[in-house]
């Protein structure tokens, strides 16, 4: 079946720095991959869509220069927290497009925790 | 699926009784529905689906009732197990290579 992975699957870094998260699709090719976020007891809401080979497409309120994503191939998409805050503390969940209408193929998610 | 709400509303049931978790969608537009099991600390795992030209579909333990006159989803699982305890989020899409709106979700804490 189609994999995702997330790496890494948590991370703690301190405020300031920056963070890269990678997603690959495992045995899979993925034309497009999404970015969610999900807060403590709440549901996943989308950051951006990323194509490979293209920019990627960020959710309204979603800072670009904030969230980098990468997706320089058909098996990975990264995004990079930059300069973190506190305040960027979730849990970071990614997907890939499956070749079944409309299905999508989720990675473990990547907990990050900014002190 | 609706905006993402501020706390998960939960469903307790003993173990062996069926469920039933609901869902309302707001984008008439979209033909295909999914719902998803999320264990604590874990990613989102795909449970059953269906599209906008059917009204019921049917997996092992788990039905999906889609109605698109209201605009609703529900989810039923016969027999709840102990390892059904999850949160259980619907959601929405217009097609292949559209993102997923997500539900708020609901917290299914089965109980023996």
């Amino acid at each position: 079946g189609a994999v995702v992975s997330q790496h890494p699957s948590w991370v703690i870094c301190k405020s300031g720095t920056s963070v890269k998260i990678e997603c690959r699709s495992l045995d899979f090719q993925a034309t497009t991959m999404f970015w969610y976020r999900q807060f403590p007891k709440q549901s996943l809401m989308l950051m951006a869509t990323s194509n490979e080979g293209s920019k990627a497409t960020y959710e309204q309120g979603v800072e670009k220069d904030k969230f980098l994503i990468n997706h320089a191939s058909l098996t990975l998409s990264t995004l990079t927290v930059t300069s973190a805050h506190p305040e960027d503390s979730s849990f970071y969940i990614c997907s890939a497009s499956g070749q079944r209408y409309g299905e999508q193929y989720f990675g473990p998610g990547t907990r990050l925790t900014v002190t | 699926g609706e905006s993402v709400g501020l706390h998960l509303p939960t469903l307790s049931v003993q173990e062996g009784d069926n469920s039933i978790i609901n869902c309302a969608y707001s984008n008439s537009a979209s033909d295909y529905f999914i719902w998803y099991k999320q264990e604590s600390g874990k990613g989102p795992q795909f449970i059953i689906d269906i599209r906008s030209n059917m009204d019921k579909r049917q997996g092992q333990r788990v039905t999906v009732l889609l109605n698109k006159t209201v605009k609703h989803l529900s989810l039923q699982i016969a027999a709840t197990q102990p390892g059904d305890s999850a949160v259980y989020f619907c959601a929405e899409n217009m097609g292949s290579g559209y993102a997923l709106n997500f539900g708020k979700g609901t917290s299914l804490l089965v109980t023996p």
